[in-house]
């Protein structure tokens, strides 16, 4: 069946202007997670949704980052006012979710952001 | 948070060597995974393996959880087999933490 999938797969923007990133996540998948992977972090964990619960935001790095899923499904990650070190490549990963136990993750392609 | 170490840093091989990569834990995990990211960053999920020992064609692995670490085993190498190996955990069904990866390059 089909993966996850996000588009754009590059964006180059000037620095301070707004970019939404997007995710499909494969179908019938509950969870969802964003992490991003740059050069001097390596690969760090962003937000997780769940279902109908409060997103896990406790790893955005500033209020400039905010993310939404509608529906349960599609995600959007925004970030605003985007600065030189938001250029990272941005990943998207969805697996399944019941209860207490835990699934695989699978990763889309991920988003190449060039800040310039 | 959970600390993940991976070793070693970079591994240089012949084609047709064996290996054994390194991922070591600081606390209990109930998910741990096994990626290989190709030339073109994609994630390549090679194992879900939280405890045990899984084989899939030249690889396999071990994860002892009560000793906290997990082995990648990759037999007769291929220059296919390049690339970046990440070893990432998961302590209560959310988030992954990952480790710094290991740069394999197979020669041929």
């Amino acid at each position: 069946g089909a993966g996850v999938s996000q588009s754009p797969s590059n964006k180059v923007t000037e620095k301070g202007k707004d970019v939404e990133l997007r995710c499909d996540p494969i179908s019938g998948h509950t969870a969802l997670y964003w992490y991003r992977q740059s050069l001097g972090q390596g690969l760090e964990f962003l937000i997780y949704f769940q279902g109908n619960s409060a997103p896990d935001k406790s790893g955005l790095p500033s209020d400039r980052f905010s993310a939404e899923r509608t529906g349960g499904s599609v995600s959007t990650l925004t970030i605003q006012r985007t600065q030189q070190e938001d250029s990272a490549v941005y990943l998207c990963a969805s697996s399944q979710k019941q209860g207490g136990a835990t699934y695989e993750q699978y990763f889309g392609p991920g988003t190449r952001l060039t800040v310039t | 948070g959970i600390q993940v170490e991976q070793s070693p840093p970079d591994l240089i091989l012949q084609e047709g060597a064996n290996s054994t990569l390194r991922c070591n834990f600081s606390d209990s995990v109930n998910n741990l995974q096994w990626f290989h990211q190709n030339p073109w960053g994609q994630l390549i999920n090679l194992f879900y393996i939280p405890s045990g020992t899984k084989q899939n064609g030249r690889l396999s692995a071990t994860t002892v959880a009560t000793e906290r670490y997990s082995l990648l085993y990759i037999s007769s190498s291929q220059t296919t087999d390049s690339g970046v190996y990440f070893c990432a955990v998961g302590t209560s069904g959310s988030r992954l933490t990952f480790g710094e990866g290991t740069q394999l390059t197979v020669n041929p």
